[in-house]
């Protein structure tokens, strides 16, 4: 099973808003990532985890907030977001974060659209 | 970083015709490059992938060829079916396990 799953499938939020995205895979990956795919875009890297710990931050604004209580989820707080935030935020989960050894595998996305 | 071109951005084909996607990419430590097609409001699902290790692979319909010296690698989908129609994306991962680099998409047409 390669599976990985996301709530909620769509939200909107205004900009003053808090909100969560959540991710959940039970496959033992211990290296979990969050990208964000614009309309027509490729997907790109915002955070990934690396046995719990926070590996890689790709410059993304504070308004985004990841957290990865366990090995299974990781979590994707949202706080004061912009309209142009809006996106489809997609999770990916690998065995291990080691270059070019394993496979990521992505969920279905949330569907944001900041109002 | 990582650097990954893609061609074409839209590709139409007859049903039952094949179809060739082509990537470069500039980082020579680079030795993972997977293949996604994600259908509309879905997620990425993995198709095929290569590493540096190999020349090319092969799954049913679908193979992948990886040239490290000329930093090229390509999907092959042979006897295409409607359901093939699909946005496809190549990605290459560096070798500082800094995650995956996608290349901008094609839009695979299957013409009935």
């Amino acid at each position: 099973d390669t599976e990985v799953t996301q709530t909620p499938k769509h939200l909107v939020m205004g900009m003053t808003n808090k909100k969560s995205l959540k991710c959940e895979q039970h496959m033992g990956h211990r290296a979990m990532y969050w990208y964000k795919q614009k309309a027509k875009k490729p997907p790109e890297l915002m955070f990934v985890y690396s046995y719990e710990k926070l590996s890689i931050n790709e410059s993304v604004p504070s308004r985004f907030s990841p957290e990865c209580p366990n090995s299974s989820l990781l979590n994707l707080h949202l706080h004061a977001l912009q309209p142009e935030d809006s996106a489809l935020y997609l999770c990916a989960s690998s065995q291990a974060l080691m270059a070019g050894s394993y496979e990521q595998y992505f969920g279905p996305g949330t569907r944001l659209t900041v109002t | 970083g990582e650097n990954v071109e893609q061609h074409p951005s839209t590709l139409s084909v007859q049903e039952g015709d094949s179809a060739v996607i082509k990537c470069t990419y500039s980082d020579s430590a680079s030795n993972y490059f997977p293949w996604y097609k994600q259908e509309l409001g879905k997620g990425p699902q993995l198709i095929i992938d290569i590493r540096s290790n190999v020349g090319e692979k092969k799954d049913q319909r679908i193979a992948v060829t990886l040239n490290k010296t000329a930093k090229h690698f390509s999907l092959h989908i042979t006897e295409t079916q409607p359901e093939d129609s699909a946005v496809y994306f190549c990605a290459a991962e560096g070798g500082g396990a800094d995650g995956l680099t996608f290349g901008k998409g094609t839009h695979l047409i299957i013409q009935p």
